[in-house]
């Protein structure tokens, strides 16, 4: 079973870049798209981006500019950093892994992190 | 962009069914899969594809696929179902992945 979990800090200045990995268990970090997606205080999900073992990437349109996903297979851990931070972007983080189709990512997360709160603050 | 639309809340009665829809264009071309979330927790995914379930996931959740519209309905709820659910699908003109808004089920 594959298992995830976020680390990172919990507070990042407004500005600055928010960085978070996840470390991936008991599973290959070649067998999967792997994920972020953060949850604003008492909002709904959105969907950050994906990136493939080969560092192909997608992002969410409204976040590209300011995304940046990054993998270590050696480490069996991926990363995701997001500049010029700004309280809108105070959010549970979670990481994920997405499905893979036939021809390309699927389109469920199986498996989750328990997330990581990042709150955007001076 | 894609949009997934569920309607904010519903309620049912303990035993009875009930379901929740997702409405969105990306679905005509990739089924819909659910969470369900619980408060303070993780969300766990409950369906995925036609209408298949995780390990572990009872089967009173089952989903449906119709046009642009997806279902998951709870035959028999129980008071552990109380949750917020979000439907998901993926965009397979970009393969971007979208959520929608959650709908909170409370069970009486």
């Amino acid at each position: 079973q594959v298992q995830l979990q976020e680390s990172g800090p919990g507070l990042v200045k407004p500005s600055e870049t928010l960085s978070l990995t996840c470390s991936v268990s008991g599973g290959s970090i070649s067998s999967y798209y792997w994920s972020w997606i953060r949850q604003p205080p008492g909002k709904g999900l959105e969907w950050i981006g994906y990136i493939y073992y080969s560092g192909s990437t997608n992002y969410n349109p409204s976040l590209r500019s300011r995304v940046t996903l990054s993998i270590d297979m050696s480490k069996n851990q991926f990363s995701l950093k997001l500049s010029s931070v700004t309280a809108a972007d105070t959010a549970m983080y979670y990481c994920a892994n997405l499905s893979r189709g036939r021809y390309g990512p699927g389109s469920e997360f199986a498996y989750w992190g328990q997330g990581t709160l990042v709150t955007v603050s001076s | 962009s894609s949009e997934l639309t569920q309607d904010p809340a519903v309620s049912v009665a303990l035993g009875q069914i009930v379901r929740i829809t997702c409405q969105g264009d990306s679905l005509r071309n990739c089924s819909a899969s659910w969470y369900q979330q619980r408060p303070g927790q993780a969300p766990v995914l409950v369906i995925y594809g036609k209408n298949n379930r995780p390990s572990g996931i009872p089967d009173r959740f089952s989903g449906s696929n119709s046009g642009n519209t997806a279902s998951l309905t709870i035959t028999g709820a129980q008071a552990e179902d109380e949750a917020d659910y979000y439907c998901n699908s993926r965009d397979s003109s970009n393969n971007q992945l979208v959520f929608g808004g959650g709908t909170k089920v409370t069970v009486l």
